[in-house]
């Protein structure tokens, strides 16, 4: 069965302070993997698409990579604009459908 | 300005009255597609559509419909809401739905079933 796991949770982090999210996946034929970020009262805003493993994207103070089994979210040097909750996503080969996780509340305090 | 629009944004309804929630995209996208969001469950995918007549369950389509009459719309449908489908739902469209196109949001609408 084709799932994701985000961990953690929650996150709160000092302005400044370095960190990774995690996101898990279990899906038969992986067509893409993929960042979102998500404000609170608004929809999820697109933020990398990652194919295969090893690959790797940038995006001002947020890196994305990407393994056989997961993929990380760095962010260095965080700062308050960057609290938000980030979701990751998959698309399966077989099918057109996508499977997100539960996602991570980051809190950047000042 | 690109972007995916949703109707009603707030909604307060009895068990058992239809309604209906509209989608619309002006990106001349062909893939559309709804979620609900629920707090530890993450966003899943209700029904998505292909393009034009063409459509498909997701994960979670029990007690819901939906049309594709025309590209820009892909409005949702409860014949007979229950409480158990009290959600933040969310619209997206992307253009072909193929992992190199990026999948749009719409801002939310949130259901409450009494």
């Amino acid at each position: 069965e084709d799932q994701v796991t985000q961990s953690p949770e929650a996150l709160r982090l000092q302005e400044g302070e370095s960190s990774s999210l995690n996101c898990s996946y279990t899906v038969s034929g992986l067509r893409g993997l993929f960042w979102y970020r998500q404000d609170p009262g608004k929809g999820p805003e697109f933020l990398f698409t990652l194919y295969s493993a090893g690959e790797e994207k940038e995006k001002e103070r947020l890196k994305a990579t990407l393994t056989k089994k997961e993929s990380f979210l760095h962010i260095t040097a965080p700062k308050p604009e960057d609290s938000a909750t980030y979701l990751c996503a998959v698309q399966a080969s077989n099918f057109n459908k996508f499977y997100f996780g539960s996602g991570t509340k980051l809190n950047v305090k000042p | 300005e690109a972007q995916v629009t949703q109707n009603p944004r707030y909604l307060i309804t009895v068990t058992g009255k239809k309604l209906t929630v509209t989608c619309s995209q002006n990106m001349n996208h062909e893939y559309m597609s709804w979620y609900r969001q629920d707090p530890g469950l993450g966003l899943r995918q209700i029904y998505y559509s292909m393009n034009v007549e063409v459509t498909d369950k997701g994960d979670v389509p029990e007690g819901y419909k939906v049309s594709r009459k025309e590209k820009r719309n892909f409005p949702l449908i409860l014949e007979s809401p229950s409480p158990n489908q009290t959600s933040l739902y969310f619209c997206a469209s992307s253009l072909r739905g193929t992992s190199t196109d990026t999948q749009y949001f719409g801002p939310g609408t949130r259901l409450t079933v009494l």
